[in-house]
């Protein structure tokens, strides 16, 4: 399978513990984004990389929230001390920029639900 | 016809109609545009894109139109099939800009 990998599927995790999600782009993607997801909301961007720099960061993404991308190839999305507002879908995505065609290709996402 | 639901605008049509999805972007700087679908419990699935130097692009059963004057996209499905049902949302970006996501429109095929 040659598309975007997310890990874990489903996390469920108390009130105040830490948790990290990994993303697998696209081998030849240059750009990765995390955007997270509410049910009924479309994907609101959170951050992305080009290659191994963090070029942009929503004012989304609060101090509890890091995401890192040491390699320029997968890439690590860690929450602490979850709170309930943050019970969402995360989703990655990759994309080649610079190419005539710079779509974004999505992973099939992590749903996080804090208890 | 149309009918607002409980988080999103829903579009219902019967197996075999051509559905009209439309979406209306803010950012008159962006010059690329993407219409995704999402089933649920999946990602976004890329459908078709087209930039701002082009008003229509057509791909397999699916047409985009884009008129930039009104800042308005729309997303067309010929002979719509139960498959189609899913959430569309368009998304506007470019250049050095991510892409942003519109809220989206739930389409039900009926067979």
């Amino acid at each position: 399978d040659t598309g975007v990998s997310q890990n874990p599927r489903h996390k469920i995790t108390k009130r105040g513990q830490n948790v990290t999600f990994r993303c697998d782009p696209i081998s030849e993607h240059n750009r990765l984004y995390w955007y997270r997801q509410t049910l009924g909301q479309g994907p609101e961007f959170l951050t992305y990389f080009q290659n191994e720099a963090q070029l942009e960061k929503s004012r989304l993404l609060s101090d509890r929230f890091s995401a890192e991308r040491p390699k320029g190839s997968f890439s690590t999305l860690e929450i602490q001390r979850t709170e309930q507002g943050d019970s969402a879908m995360y989703l990655c995505a990759s994309s080649e920029w610079g190419q005539a065609r710079d779509e974004a290709f999505f992973g099939q996402g992590t749903r996080l639900t804090v208890v | 016809g149309e009918s607002v639901g409980l988080h999103l605008p829903t579009l219902s049509v019967q197996e075999g109609d051509n559905s009209i999805i439309n979406c209306a972007y803010s950012n008159s700087a962006s010059d690329y545009f993407i219409w995704y679908k999402q089933e649920s419990g999946k990602g976004p699935q890329f459908i078709i894109d087209i930039r701002s130097n082009m008003d229509k692009r057509q791909g397999q059963r699916v047409t985009v139109l884009l008129n930039k004057t009104v800042k308005h996209l729309s997303l067309q499905i010929a002979a719509t099939q139960p498959g189609d049902s899913a959430v569309y949302f368009c998304a506007e970006g470019g250049g050095y800009s991510t892409l942003t996501f519109g809220k989206g429109t739930m389409l039900l095929v009926s067979p």
